[in-house]
Order: structure tokens, then sequence, then C-alpha cells
């Protein structure tokens, strides 16, 4: 079993809808969460980061995290095509560990 | 906002040749950086962890003699890519953890070509 996994997709989405990106992670010890972007040829960018149980919003993006399901989701509304990217969720335990990734494509 | 740089963003060089990738924190001191890996269409994997003063923790199956690091001060780490093979190609990217939080700035990435 992987440590960080995600659907690779793609996921395509019109643009406007929702986005719905979802990661599962087999630590339970697992304190800090994140959401990174990531464009072709370009190093990661970071959007969000939760570590509470609950939801966690910043303008568009909602963070979504379940413990006791080891499960974090992030919500992008409105999508736009420039939210065509990879997203990658990320786990720190010890070390920082990644998803293979989920491609968005967001279509006008 | 903390940014981390690297030198070169890109380089071509023949196989058999070694290969220096520097990684500098610009504005933080970073006692600790890490150093990923990332092939087309997959997903970062953590190489290494550099550490100022110290030698570095490697990965299982990282060779440590193919990827020397060196943490030579507190703002700047490198990796050497010695004796380089085509399928070393990759795209390299460091990163440095942000001063009293979890978050991890990265570098913008060194793609590496070895022909």
């Amino acid at each position: 079993q992987k440590e960080v996994e995600q659907n690779s997709g793609p996921l395509s989405v019109p643009e406007g809808a929702i986005a719905s990106l979802n990661c599962t992670y087999s630590d339970r010890g697992s304190q800090s969460f994140f959401w990174y972007r990531q464009y072709s040829g370009k190093s990661p960018e970071l959007i969000m980061f939760i570590y509470s149980n609950g939801d966690k919003e910043d303008g568009r993006f909602t963070a979504q995290l379940n413990k006791a399901s080891q499960y974090v989701s992030l919500l992008i509304r409105d999508s736009q095509p420039s939210d065509s990217a990879t997203y990658l969720c990320a786990v720190l335990g010890g070390k920082l560990i990644f998803g293979q990734g989920t491609t968005l494509q967001v279509k006008p | 906002g903390a940014v981390v740089s690297q030198h070169p963003s890109w380089v071509i060089c023949k196989s058999g040749t070694s290969v220096k990738i520097e990684c500098r924190s610009l504005d933080f001191q970073a006692t600790t950086m890490f150093w990923y890996r990332q092939f087309p269409k997959q997903s970062l994997m953590l190489m290494a962890t550099s550490n100022e003063g110290s030698k570095a923790t490697y990965e299982q199956g990282v060779e440590k003699d193919k990827f020397l690091i060196n943490h030579a001060s507190l703002t700047l780490s490198t990796l050497t890519v010695t004796s380089a093979h085509p399928e070393d190609s990759s795209f390299y990217i460091c990163s440095a953890p942000s001063p009293g939080s979890y978050e991890q700035y990265f570098g913008p990435g060194t793609r590496l070509t070895v022909t």
C-alpha cells in the first residue's frame, strides 16, 4: 500500500464547476497535510495546508481533513482554465511524502 | 515570503561526467534541506535530507556515493550527480522548511539531461 494515494486522473470539469480532489494516507500518526499545485515543468507551489479535522477555506479553495478515515480532500470552486495543473497531496510525518498527483483539466 | 533558489535551472551533460546543483535559501537560514527527484508524469520522490554540519540522510534505494550532498552553510546545500548516466535525467528539486512552521519552500527545480 502506498503511503499517500491519489487518483491520477485526469479529472475534467467545465469552467465554473467545483473540482473535488481526494487523497488517502496510511500513517495514522501524520499531523500535517498539504495541497500543492504543479504546472508542467515547474516546481510545486503550496495552495493550502490543514492540521485539524474539518474544513479550512481560503478563497476558492477548501481543504477537508478526516483523520479517522485518513482522508484529505481539496475542493476548488468556480474552477478556471488557469487551475488546470497537477495537484499533489503531501503528508508530513517525519518527512514530507507526496502522492502521485491528480491532473485537473478545466475546460472553457 | 521566503525564497529558495536553485542553480542551474537546466543543464545538459555527457554520460560519465559530474554535475553540481546548488540550492540556496535567500532570506532565511536552513539547517535542513531536502532533495527530491521527479521523473516525467511521476510524483516527487525524496532522495535525501541535507543536514548542515553533518552527513546527509539518504532514502532507501538512493546511492549516496552517486548523489553527493554537501550542506556547506546555513543557506547552501549542493547535490552532485557523479558519473551521470542517461537514466539520471530528471527534474531535481530542493526544498527548505519554513522557520517556525511545517511549510516547506521549494526551489524552482533543475532539469538535468544526460546525453
